[in-house]
């Protein structure tokens, strides 16, 4: 099955910075990319994904780019802002779009230090 | 994107009884997945439900563990059965409409 790996697992920037958070994944045949934002007692929210047609995505001051090849995906946070702190969750699934379960990497605590 | 909720968001529980989380969403789903987060992890899939079939459960979880209804396009529930301590989580539902949205979690706490 498919096997994802997140790094780092805790990440401190200052504010005003960039974060990246970057993940591999196993299975070449997984087609779909999402990023996930968790905060303290709530369920996780989709901010960004990215399909296997394309390289890159970006949104406001988010952006995820993917790398097939290489098997990589990474998520780029730019400005940070305190608000960003939270825990982030890559994930890959094979059909995409919700028609199968995803796999999910183990998590980055994002710090924004101010 | 759907809205979803889950009943009830948190409860403590005595070891070897049960029990069941809903699921609710504002809008008919094709398929309601459930995950397991243990304390402080990343999350896990339990099982896939589809409305008028069984649920297809992933390695590791069984159906006499976590049995799963789905009796149709808005609503699923989760048993946890027979509890032991291991089983404290969080459980989140959660629903396809081209991504994957969640619910905001129960919070399982097995004494």
């Amino acid at each position: 099955g498919e096997n994802v790996e997140q790094h780092p697992s805790t990440l401190s920037v200052q504010e005003g910075d960039s974060a990246v958070i970057k993940c591999t994944y196993s299975d070449s045949a997984s087609n779909y990319f999402p990023w996930y934002k968790q905060e303290l007692g709530k369920g996780p929210q989709l901010i960004i994904d990215i399909r296997s047609n394309v390289g890159e995505k970006k949104d406001q001051r988010i952006a995820v780019t993917l790398n097939k090849t290489a098997k990589h995906f990474s998520l780029h946070i730019t400005e940070t802002q305190p608000e960003d702190s939270a825990v982030y969750f890559c994930a890959a699934s094979i059909y995409g779009g919700g028609a199968d379960g995803l796999t999910f990497g183990k998590g980055t605590h994002l710090i924004i230090q101010p | 994107s759907a809205v979803i909720s889950q009943k009830p968001s948190r409860d403590i529980c005595q070891r070897g009884t049960s029990l069941t989380i809903q699921c609710q969403v504002d809008s008919q789903v094709t398929m309601m997945f459930w995950y397991r987060q243990q304390p402080g992890q990343s999350l896990t899939l339990i099982a896939t439900a589809n409305q008028g079939s069984e649920a297809t459960y992933e390695s590791g979880f069984v159906i006499d563990k976590f049995p799963i209804s789905r009796p149709n396009l808005t609503f699923s529930t989760l048993t946890v059965s027979n509890m032991s301590p291991e089983d404290s989580s969080i459980y989140l539902c959660s629903v396809d409409q081209r991504e994957q949205f969640f619910g905001p979690g129960t919070r399982l706490t097995v004494l």
